[in-house]
């Protein structure tokens, strides 16, 4: 079955600067890449996914990138502010609506 | 709000006792999952439904679990006998699989600690 690795499990990032999260994956067939924002107390909230069939894909302040060839992912968030300290998760799956396989999550705390 | 609702938030149970929670997925989304998430992990997979067939179980889905959606709407889950090792949160989430829409939603989830 699918296994996703992430990368850093901490990070930590004076407000401003940049943060980026890293996954990596097994299974070739996987072509849907979420990433979702977890707060404490409260279930995982979707900010941005990206497709195989697309290489990097941008939403304000937060972009992703796909390298299928090398199976890996990565979350970029520029200009960091404190809210935007969570856990990140980043997952696939080999389609949109089937089960998701998770990584195991980076806790990224912006510091004021 | 018309996010996806679970209930109850909290539930705290002796160890052998069965428990159920229950789920309410976005209104007319035909995809409902249970995903269960331990301390510092991600939520791991356990079960998924299409309207009412229940399509993939995880290995992870013990004989002691069990999981419904009867007419397609909310879904319960089962635990049956409970262990400490069921000490957990159990996340449910809804998608509307039409076309390329297919964004799966989470709810807050139900934190089970079992004594």
């Amino acid at each position: 079955g699918e296994n996703v690795e992430q990368h850093p499990s901490t990070l930590s990032v004076q407000e401003g600067d940049s943060a980026v999260i890293k996954c990596t994956y097994s299974d070739s067939a996987s072509n849907y890449f979420p990433w979702y924002k977890q707060e404490l107390g409260k279930g995982p909230q979707l900010i941005i996914d990206i497709r195989s069939n697309v290489g990097e894909k941008k939403d304000q302040r937060i972009a992703v990138t796909l390298n299928k060839t090398a199976k890996h992912f990565s979350l970029h968030i520029t200009e960091t502010q404190p809210e935007d300290s969570a856990v990140y998760f980043c997952a696939a799956s080999q389609a949109a609506g089937n089960k998701l396989t998770f990584g195991g999550g980076t806790r990224v705390l912006v510091k004021p | 709000d018309t996010g996806v609702s679970q209930n109850p938030r909290h539930k705290i149970t002796k160890r052998g006792q069965n428990v159920t929670f229950r789920c309410d997925p976005i209104s007319e989304h035909n995809r409902l999952y249970w995903y269960r998430q331990t301390l510092g992990q991600g939520p791991e997979f356990l079960t998924y439904f299409q309207n009412e067939a229940q399509l993939e179980k995880s290995r992870l889905l013990s004989d002691r679990f069990s999981a419904e959606r009867p007419k397609g709407s909310f879904s319960t889950l089962e635990i049956q006998r409970t262990e400490q090792g069921d000490s957990a949160m159990y996340l449910c989430a809804s998608s509307l699989v039409l076309g390329r829409t297919d964004t799966q939603y989470f709810g807050p989830g139900t934190r089970l600690t079992v004594l």
